[in-house]
């Protein structure tokens, strides 16, 4: 079965430091992967997404993620971390489901702190 | 735009009642939306998918009877939880689809039973 790793269960991490959040993904040949940000109590926002051509992709908040067909893994990078970038991050993979629709199978997220 | 909105934000309800929660995308079409439900600390566990016009399927171990889903209309999807008792306290997001492999969610609901 499908399946999303996020090997990291918790990351502290200072602010102004620099952050990569690690993903391993287990389906397909040619995987759509995604990096959803979750505050306490809220709904998940979209970081950014891949599904083809340059493995590099920028996303939203000064986030970007590196695909690696080679390492099964797509993980999230930030250069300098700002306190509000507290949050749970999740990453995600859309798979065929039942019928015709796609749909994501999460990885269990990455709580992130930051320390002032 | 791929705003996605979830009405009630919080709602608590007493043993052996019906509550429902509605989810709508307001800027865009969504032929297909989706329920989650979401335990404390941990992932979104997907409970259905629903295309508009037709029943919704269900995930594996997600009771049918229990979790009515209805998609009338493609900005629209409700979820009713029939008969809820304290088991089924939790924080329930929706997501619709915009393009076919990505989602936009909504802020969630928490429910709880008394």
């Amino acid at each position: 079965a499908q399946s999303v790793t996020q090997p990291d269960i918790h990351i502290t991490v200072s602010e102004g430091a620099s952050l990569e959040l690690r993903c391993n993904y287990s389906y397909g040949a040619t995987p759509y992967l995604f990096w959803y940000v979750q505050s306490p109590g809220q709904g998940l926002q979209l970081l950014l997404k891949y599904f083809s051509g340059d493995t590099l992709v920028q996303g939203i908040k000064g986030f970007e993620a590196e695909f690696k067909r080679s390492q099964s893994s797509f993980n999230l990078r930030k250069p300098s971390v700002h306190w509000s970038d507290a949050a749970e991050y999740f990453c995600a993979e859309s798979t065929l489901g039942g019928g015709s629709n796609y749909k994501l199978t999460f990885g269990k997220g990455t709580l992130l702190t930051v320390n002032p | 735009g791929a705003v996605v909105s979830q009405h009630p934000s919080r709602v608590i309800c007493k043993s052996g009642t019906s509550v429902k929660i509605e989810c709508r995308s307001l800027d865009f079409q969504a032929t297909t939306m989706f329920w989650y439900r979401q335990f404390p600390k941990q992932s979104l566990m997907l409970m259905a998918t629903s295309n508009e016009g037709s029943k919704a399927t269900y995930e594996q171990g997600v009771e049918k009877d229990k979790f009515l889903i209805n998609h009338a209309s493609l900005t629209l999807s409700t979820l009713t939880v029939t008969s809820a008792h304290p088991e089924d306290s939790s924080f329930y997001i929706c997501s619709a689809n915009q393009g076919r492999y990505e989602q936009y969610f909504g802020p969630g609901t928490r429910l709880t039973v008394t």
